[in-house]
């Protein structure tokens, strides 16, 4: 198993609050990503990283920040949480810009 | 932008039995993926095609990069309880853009005992 650790595993929160996601590597990859997956859409990618300090938006960006200060770790952060953004999100990894990438097992967020 | 078309969204087969599906897009990709997702879990890279026309197994798996780059199909051979799950196509843009798969929507596979 590819050495991702997504935490929290499942988060409850209240609209408008601010929510943070960490997911974790132990693999020294320098590609990292974080999608969202709903019903009916399957997976989306929100941000990705290509490096340390170096991060690009994906297709669902609006309503979300990303961080990576340190090779192993991809921040994802909602700043005012909506309940649209109740959803499953994937941490996912790639050595290079050509290997397959490999995922987390997911944090299941709920916003009420 | 480019869309994975898998179809149909659920299939029902009885343990023993071969099973097809496909991904088809009207895009060419450089990279065909397939991924299984266990319920409560992430994808699992299953395959991973390279280059048209190439045909890889993994046990009783076998995937194939179709020759027009605009497809790829996925057969598992004799079906077993544990193939239940979600099977995902994935595909990369010809510029080597792998941070930005595209992903089908998944199939949701039952295997009745």
């Amino acid at each position: 198993d590819a050495g991702i650790t997504q935490s929290p595993r499942h988060k409850v929160t209240e609209t408008g609050t601010p929510v943070t996601l960490r997911c974790h590597q132990t693999e020294n990859h320098r590609y990292m990503y974080w999608y969202r997956q709903d019903p009916g859409h399957g997976l989306r990618l929100i941000h990705y990283s290509y490096g340390v300090k170096d991060t690009d938006k994906g297709e669902v960006s609006d309503g979300y920040s990303v961080s990576r200060s340190k090779t192993e770790d991809f921040l994802l952060t909602l700043e005012s949480a909506t309940s649209s953004q109740t959803s499953v999100y994937f941490c996912a990894i790639s050595a290079t810009v050509d290997q397959p990438q490999h995922f987390g097992d997911g944090t299941r967020l709920s916003i009420l | 932008g480019q869309q994975l078309n898998q179809s149909p969204q659920s299939m029902f087969i009885q343990e023993g039995e071969d099973v097809s599906m496909n991904c088809t897009s009207s895009s060419i990709f450089n990279t065909w993926l397939w991924y299984k997702q266990d319920p409560g879990e992430g994808p699992v890279l299953l395959i991973a095609l390279y280059k048209a026309g190439e045909l890889t197994s993994n046990g009783r798996l076998t995937a194939q990069f179709g020759i027009t780059r605009k497809d790829s199909f996925l057969n598992i051979s004799a079906s077993i309880p544990s193939d239940v799950g979600i099977y995902f196509c994935a595909g990369a843009l010809p510029t080597g853009a792998n941070s930005k798969l595209t992903f089908g929507k998944g199939i949701t596979l039952s295997v009745r005992p």
